[in-house]
């Protein structure tokens, strides 16, 4: 079945460093993929997302690009902030479902 | 409008209590869902309404009820709910046409805590 695999966090960083969180998936179809950002005590907010092979989804600062060859969608940032300090959950859905797969989430603690 | 809004904001409820969570989304979407999401976890889906209609129900224990009275509006009422249903609970909204779902937008959650 369809699925999605992020990185194992927490993952701490300083201000200003480069940010990497991996999200690789699992797909029989062609579906889109989001990245969403829960701040604390917040619920979910759309970060950014693309919808089909090659696109880049950007906001923020942030940016993904679906990648079909290696099946993966991974998210950077090249210079974060106190206030990224988060989780970001990848996830695909299909346009046909209402469903979303939501990866296990990571935790990005970033230091000042 | 660009937002889904939920109350109340934190509920404790006993487990003989009977309680009703609400949700509310002015952006014509017409498909609307309830997540429970525990600490640490990803959300996970409970119920889907499309056009008003129950569409999804991922299998939910009947003490979680849920109603959707209009197109804007959708209600979670509770009743003799488990310690183990504390949880925070997101709602969502999406645009829905011909079978094609868009990308959801959540609302802050209701931090339920069951005594």
């Amino acid at each position: 079945g369809d699925s999605v695999t992020q990185m194992e966090g927490p993952v701490t960083l300083s201000e200003e460093a480069f940010l990497t969180i991996n999200c690789t998936y699992t797909a029989t179809g062609y579906p889109s993929l989001f990245w969403y950002v829960q701040y604390p005590g917040e619920g979910l907010q759309l970060l950014l997302k693309a919808t089909k092979a090659d696109d880049k989804g950007s906001n923020k600062g942030f940016e993904a690009t679906y990648r079909k060859e290696t099946t993966s969608f991974h998210l950077e940032k090249g210079s974060v902030q106190v206030s990224d300090s988060a989780v970001y959950f990848c996830a695909l859905q299909y346009s046909s479902a209402s469903k979303i797969i939501f990866g296990s989430g990571t935790r990005l603690s970033i230091r000042p | 409008d660009t937002e889904v809004t939920q109350t109340p904001k934190h509920l404790v409820m006993g487990m003989t209590n009977k309680k009703s969570l609400k949700c509310e989304q002015h952006m014509g979407h017409r498909a609307m869902y309830w997540y429970k999401q525990k600490a640490k976890k990803p959300p996970e889906l409970m119920f889907v309404y499309s056009y008003e209609k129950l569409s999804i129900n991922e299998s939910v224990p009947s003490r979680f009820s849920p109603e959707c009275p209009n197109s804007s509006l959708l209600n979670l009422h509770l009743h003799a709910l488990q310690p183990e249903d504390s949880a925070l609970y997101l709602c969502a909204s999406s645009r829905t046409r011909g079978g094609v779902y868009n990308e959801q937008f959540f609302g802050p959650g209701t931090r339920l805590t069951v005594l």
